[in-house]
């Protein structure tokens, strides 16, 4: 089994300060983890994943994640927000094999960017 | 890049109406895609998945004569959402994943926004 927990519904930064979404993950084999965002009424676009390899994970944007087996942690973090970062993420975990890649979502963090 | 495109992005329609939205990825082959399912401010809910020239599986609770997939071709997956009524009113989005690509990323469509008055 494999389940995402993001510990904030909702995050507001001041343009030009650090983001920080917080994700942790439950599973009972060694894991693939993505961070999608999502903007209004559109689709999910993919920011970065983890399949294993290197632990800090660089993705689009300037966003970057790190991967701790230690903690359960795949947290989400930007140096610097820009108004257009304002959107849904999601943490989401899968399992390769069995066929299926089914993703297990997050329930999602909303992120505000104020001037 | 790996596109995937949504149609209609927008559909308003009466109760009782059957709704066909469709999945097409244009860029690559999809031997499986996934419909999901997105009330507002909520997750995504993995409704099925729908493999190219077979069945597809649906999820515990997901009704499969109320949601008819069908994935024909490589590169185009429909929803029919039947005898819809307000209830079936939610944000459907539709993801592909790379033929030969099991290890890797599925690419989501833009959605589509079902209303049934």
């Amino acid at each position: 089994a494999q389940s995402v927990t993001q510990l904030d519904s909702h995050v507001s930064v001041s343009e030009g300060t650090p983001v920080l979404l917080r994700c942790n993950y439950s599973s009972s084999y060694s894991p693939s983890l993505f961070w999608y965002v999502q903007h209004p009424n559109k689709g999910l676009q993919l920011l970065l994943k983890y399949t294993s390899a290197a632990t800090l994970v660089k993705g689009i944007n300037g966003f970057e994640a790190e991967f701790k087996k230690s903690e359960t942690s795949f947290h989400l973090t930007k140096p610097s927000a820009h108004m257009s970062d304002a959107a849904e993420y999601f943490c989401v975990v899968t399992l390769w094999g069995g066929g299926g890649n089914k993703l297990t979502f997050g329930t999602g963090t909303q992120l505000k960017v104020e001037l | 890049g790996a596109v995937v495109s949504q149609h209609p992005s927008w559909v308003i329609c009466k109760s009782g109406t059957s709704v066909k939205i469709e999945c097409r990825s244009l860029d690559f082959q999809a031997t499986t895609m996934f419909w999901y399912r997105q009330f507002p401010k909520q997750s995504l809910m993995l409704m099925a998945t729908s493999n190219e020239g077979s069945k597809a599986t649906y999820e515990q609770g997901v009704e499969k004569d109320k949601f008819l997939i069908n994935h024909a071709s490589l590169t185009l997956s429909t929803l029919t959402v039947t005898s819809a009524h307000p209830e079936d009113s939610s944000f459907y989005i539709c993801s592909a994943r790379k033929r030969g690509q099991v290890n890797q990323p599925q690419h989501f469509g833009d959605g589509t926004r079902l209303s049934i008055l």
